[in-house]
């Protein structure tokens, strides 16, 4: 069974620029869930998407966006790069709208901004 | 908001011994994770505890979940060089459905041969 997989692997833009990373869930998780893991500052949550719907958003500014397609992939996006959103952009799944449910980690896309 | 706490946040050891790696909150969690990650990587997922007290053993490691669910540990013996990585761990708020883990550090292990 094929795992949660994420595109591109790297990503290099300049400041101001527009980002956007892709996502596609295990089969039959209808959950994604975005993390940001900056260095020194271990994963931290953006954006939690489950049945097309955005459900939960971190700390993080408007800039920072996402959508979640019928087929349950997703796709985040930020507008207006800065130099402080380079890192590694984690993509999971899980099985939904359950609390505690397992999430399962892609790979990863590493961006960077200079 | 709740926080985890990992120590130690660095631990490098000889190949054989013994370590606990500690993961504390002053918050309750429905259940708790434990990731190892690579570096350039994804975290990859070790194991799920649940019940306040429970104990999980997986070959060497060994994960505990405390008895108010507010704390973890994992303890790995006769460490290998092949256990070297960031270990992390997440906690699954017990208030609502947030659906989001908050995650600890990490404690990034090097074990030497």
């Amino acid at each position: 069974e094929a795992g949660v997989t994420q595109s591109p692997t790297h990503l290099i833009k300049t400041r101001g620029q527009q980002a956007t990373l892709r996502c596609s869930p295990i089969s039959g998780h209808t959950s994604v869930y975005w993390y940001q893991q900056a260095l020194g500052l271990g994963l931290q949550f953006l954006l939690w998407y489950d049945e097309g719907e955005e459900r939960n958003r971190g700390n993080f500014p408007p800039r920072f966006s996402g959508r979640q397609f019928p087929n349950y992939s997703s796709e985040l996006n930020v507008n207006a790069l800065e130099l402080e959103d380079s890192a590694l952009y984690l993509c999971a799944s899980s099985l939904g709208l359950i609390t505690g449910s397992e999430q399962y980690f892609g790979p990863g896309t590493r961006l960077t901004v200079t | 908001t709740q926080l985890l706490e990992q120590s130690p946040q660095f631990l490098s050891i000889q190949e054989g011994e013994n370590l606990t790696v500690y993961c504390n909150s002053s918050s309750v969690f429905s259940s708790l994770q434990w990731y190892r990650q690579e570096p350039g990587e994804g975290p990859v997922l070790l194991v799920t505890v649940v019940t306040g007290g429970e104990v999980k053993k997986l070959k060497r490691l060994t994960f505990q979940f405390g008895d108010a669910r507010k704390d973890s540990s994992l303890h790995i013996t006769a460490a290998q060089p092949g256990d070297t990585g960031l270990y992390l761990c997440a906690g699954a708020p017990s208030e609502g459905s947030q659906g989001n883990l908050i995650f600890g550090k990490g404690t990034k292990l090097s074990v030497k041969p």
